[in-house]
């Protein structure tokens, strides 16, 4: 199993681009989410699905779009980077949802720069 | 407003020794805390959970404790190894799901 697999591992983006991270798994996991890492702020939850079809917000979704179109894959777009989002992202998996606690599995994580 | 906080940012231990991380919440609502470790240009790992059921679970070096009513959880780490120097976020849960709310996190240095 390789696992959470996240691409790319670096971007630099200019303000206004956009962009898609891509994040897949091959666990037949049902939940997945997407979070940022800033200094100090620990991580901070974007985005999560509970599986395919299904998406909600987190903590800080703004400038963010996600879609589960099957249940190993979970992108992360940005419409038009702004230098607020350099940050690094990571995707995490889980086996179910809502109404039991599992272990979170997380990629490598991409470090994103918007000049 | 953040809800879970590690008031140290880092910590530097001799080898052997104990090392403790600290963890405070706000949310009474939280009912499941972990703890995950994180090494650089690496996703975290899960390292250790405690359910509010219970005040202490322990895994081999690693031992969670959690005060419900002071709302506060530690992580001991004895005998603290050179390899366990990495950064630690805890993480709380609420019931309704797997949503996590992650500390700021604490950079542990272990000293040969």
């Amino acid at each position: 199993n390789a696992g959470v697999t996240q691409t790319p591992k670096f971007q630099v983006l200019k303000t206004g681009q956009s962009m898609t991270l891509q994040c897949a798994q091959d666990m037949n996991h049902e939940y997945m989410s997407w979070y940022r890492q800033d200094p100090g702020m620990g991580l901070r939850l974007i985005h999560y699905s509970v599986g395919a079809g299904i998406t909600d917000q987190g903590e800080v979704p703004n400038g963010y779009n996600v879609s589960r179109s099957t249940t190993e894959d979970f992108p992360l777009r940005l419409l038009s980077a702004a230098p607020s989002q350099t940050s690094v992202y990571f995707c995490a998996s889980s086996l179910t949802g809502p109404s039991s606690y599992n272990e979170q599995f997380f990629g490598p994580g991409t470090r994103l720069t918007v000049l | 407003d953040q809800q879970v906080k590690q008031n140290s940012p880092s910590l530097s231990v001799q080898e052997g020794r104990i090392s403790i991380l600290n963890c405070d919440y706000t949310n009474s609502m939280f009912d499941y805390f972990l703890w995950y470790k994180k090494y650089p240009a690496e996703g975290p790992t899960f390292l250790i959970s405690i359910s509010s059921i219970k005040d202490k679970n322990e895994d081999g070096r690693f031992t969670v404790f959690l005060n419900k009513s002071a709302k506060h959880l530690s992580l001991h780490i004895v005998p603290s190894q050179p390899g366990d120097s990495a950064v630690y976020f805890c993480a709380a849960s609420k019931a309704a799901g797997n949503k996590l709310t992650f500390g700021g996190g604490t950079r542990v240095l272990v000293k040969p």
